[in-house]
């Protein structure tokens, strides 16, 4: 079945640790998406990539970094810059296209230590 | 720059009442439009979408008209069940990027 997969489902990272979420599709989406929500917000947008190798800041990038070395694949690393990290965070894709769905993962919950 | 509001909750509603969930949005072009539901500890699933004005999404019982007059697509559906309790986005794609208001959370009570 064609869908996103996020690892681990909980993640603890450690004071001044950098710790890094998976998110592979097999959707063959060009575009993919982290987001980050926090309880009873929204999602806020931390990177996103519509092709391999190229990716571009959201709006809540500071202390995070992706790297999009796969169609398939988009790792988010949260860095020990990253001062609050305790989320929930979402991996999503698209074909890219205006009007296209986007397919969320199940998410990865990260908490402080 | 584009936007999507909608209604805070939480909402609750007695087994079989009415639901309707307001959202607005600010866009320039012409977006698609989108209704999310997340059920606890998991993520996002498309509920129903519409790509142009007058359009209608619908899926399970839920229903959104595109309204670009009044720059709305609010989610009703008639009659709610337990099993609709989640959290519902409203949500704007246009260019690159989507665009997702706060959430609204409804509990369905028997």
């Amino acid at each position: 079945d064609g869908g996103i997969t996020q690892s681990p489902k909980y993640l603890f990272r450690k004071e001044g640790q950098n710790v890094t979420l998976s998110c592979e599709q097999n959707l063959n989406h060009d575009a993919m998406y982290w987001y980050r929500q926090d309880p009873g917000q929204g999602l806020r947008l931390i990177y996103y990539s519509q092709i391999v190798n190229d990716f571009q800041k959201g709006d809540i990038a500071e202390g995070y970094s992706v790297s999009r070395e796969k169609k398939e694949s988009f790792p988010l690393t949260v860095t020990s810059a990253q001062k609050n990290p305790t989320a929930f965070y979402l991996c999503a894709s698209s074909k890219g296209e205006v009007g296209n769905i986007q397919y969320f993962g199940a998410g990865t919950r990260l908490s402080v230590l | 720059g584009d936007s999507v509001t909608q209604m805070e909750g939480p909402v609750t509603l007695s087994e079989e009442a009415f639901l309707t969930i307001n959202c607005t949005y600010t866009a320039t072009g012409y977006p698609s439009l989108f209704w999310y539901v997340q059920y606890p500890g998991e993520g996002l699933q498309l509920l129903l979408k519409a790509t142009k004005a007058d359009d209608k999404g619908s899926n399970k019982g839920f229903e959104a008209t595109y309204r670009k007059e009044t720059t709305s697509f609010h989610l009703e559906k008639g009659s709610v069940q337990v099993s609709d309790s989640a959290v519902y986005f409203c949500a704007l794609n246009t260019g690159n990027q989507f665009y997702f208001g706060t959430g609204t959370s409804l509990t369905v009570i028997p």
